[in-house]
């Protein structure tokens, strides 16, 4: 079947730190993956997105690459600010005939960034 | 004006009570869908739709129901809501096109004691 597995959180960082959040999958074929960040009381919102093999996804200046071969998509910031802080998600949606658009999600990494 | 809006976004009632959440989006997608997320566990898909007469559960449907009124709406039931259906609610749109991304309301938080 399907699954996201992410890192564990909460990740805690000091302002202007290197950030990575692991993500790995599991799936049939060749899925779309994404990000979604969740600010606090908010909804989630598209960070960034791949979908296809090695195609990298940019936004905000966060950075991530659909890697086929260890089945990973890992979110990385060079420099982490306070606003980033958040909640952070990995998604897939599964591609192919049983396509339906449906996301499966990640448990979630809690990132807190201090000044 | 937000492109998927949530009513009511927060909301605290009892065991046994009808619950509905509505939901309507201004994007013009097809497809809706309602997840529920809880802490540690990421968001859950309950129930998705592709137009007004192709509705489908998602992994979490029992206990609960939906409606697509029209294809800018999708209201979410709780028939006789129960304690562990305490949880954030969001409903979430996205075009046909494969790969495309879902856009979220920003939820539900509904208590029920």
């Amino acid at each position: 079947g399907n699954s996201v597995t992410q890192m564990e959180g909460p990740v805690t960082l000091s302002e202007e730190a290197f950030l990575t959040i692991n993500c790995t999958y599991t799936a049939t074929g060749y899925p779309s993956l994404f990000w979604y960040v969740q600010y606090p009381g908010e909804g989630l919102q598209l960070l960034l997105k791949a979908t296809k093999a090695d195609d990298k996804g940019s936004n905000k200046g966060f950075e991530a690459t659909y890697r086929k071969e260890t089945t990973s998509f890992h979110l990385e910031k060079g420099s982490v600010q306070v606003s980033d802080s958040a909640v952070y998600f990995c998604a897939l949606s599964p591609r192919g005939s049983s396509n339906t658009g449906k996301l499966i999600f990640g448990q979630g990494t809690t990132l807190q960034v201090k000044p | 004006d937000a492109d998927v809006t949530q009513t009511p976004r927060n909301r605290i009632t009892k065991t046994g009570k009808r619950i509905m959440l509505e939901c309507s989006q201004t994007k013009g997608h097809d497809r809706m869908y309602w997840y529920r997320q809880d802490p540690g566990l990421g968001l859950r898909l309950i129930y998705y739709s592709f137009d007004v007469k192709d509705i489908n559960k998602g992994e979490i449907s029992d206990g609960y129901s939906v409606s697509r009124q029209a294809q800018a709406k999708f209201s979410l039931s709780l028939e006789s809501a129960i304690p562990n259906q305490t949880a954030l609610y969001f409903c979430a749109t996205s075009d046909l096109e494969p790969g495309s991304p879902q856009h979220f309301g920003d939820g539900t938080r509904l208590s029920i004691l």
